[in-house]
């Protein structure tokens, strides 16, 4: 079945310095979600990409879809403690039957140090 | 306020006891998730329904039983079956299951976490 990697699984930095979190898929998707989980909280939608080598901003993040729709990533300039939580990534594949199935990576825990 | 509800946000149960497990939307949306989430282990999908009356077994359903009798609501029962059913559970919701580009984002309940000794 479709399976989604994600590293690593845990990042700790200072707070100012840059992260970044991977995201690997043994298939070739459709779309990739990302969604971000505060501690003690639920997953929250971060946004979707879909087209071959889409790269998409909000504010300090940048989101990456690889050329071949197989690997993403999501970057944060400047991390803040309003970064704390776990990241995930979630995609998108053609399952069969008309159908679509999305499978979630195990997440990153970003951890910031003040 | 439109959203997704689950209650109760903490539930603890005696092994061998079922549970029923609530979730409510006012989205308005087609489509209806059970995750169940472990340390380290990230979602894993146990049932889902892309409408009322019908639902489908996702990666790990056994031990579990749901129904959709209404849109806006989706339970989901952890049977004694479960054989390790301490978790945090989260519903979720989407306008429906795919779409032409592929899966729609889901938005997330504020979860459940069961404990069973």
């Amino acid at each position: 079945g479709q399976q989604v990697m994600q590293i690593p699984q845990y990042q700790h930095v200072q707070e100012g310095e840059d992260f970044t979190t991977y995201c690997n898929s043994s298939t070739t998707l459709s779309n990739i979600q990302w969604y971000k989980q505060r501690p003690g909280g639920h997953p929250v939608f971060l946004i979707q990409l879909v087209k071959s080598g889409e790269v998409k901003k909000q504010k300090r993040l940048t989101f990456q879809f690889g050329e071949a729709k197989k690997n993403s990533s999501l970057h944060i300039t400047a991390t803040q403690t309003t970064d704390v939580g776990t990241y995930f990534c979630a995609g998108s594949a053609y399952s069969g039957a008309g159908s679509y199935q999305l499978t979630f990576g195990k997440g990153t825990k970003l951890s910031v140090i003040p | 306020d439109g959203g997704i509800t689950q209650s109760p946000k903490y539930l603890f149960r005696k092994e061998g006891q079922n549970v029923t497990l609530s979730c409510e939307q006012n989205l308005n949306h087609d489509a209806m998730y059970w995750y169940r989430q472990d340390p380290g282990q990230g979602l894993r999908l146990i049932y889902y329904s892309q409408i009322v009356n019908d639902f489908q077994k996702g990666d790990i359903a056994e031990g579990y039983s749901v129904s959709r009798e209404k849109k806006e609501s989706f339970p989901l029962t952890v049977t004694s079956a479960q054989k390790n059913p301490t978790a945090f559970y989260l519903c979720a919701s989407s306008w429906g299951t795919f779409g032409t580009s592929g899966t729609y984002e889901q938005y997330f309940g504020p979860g459940t976490r069961l404990t069973v000794t």
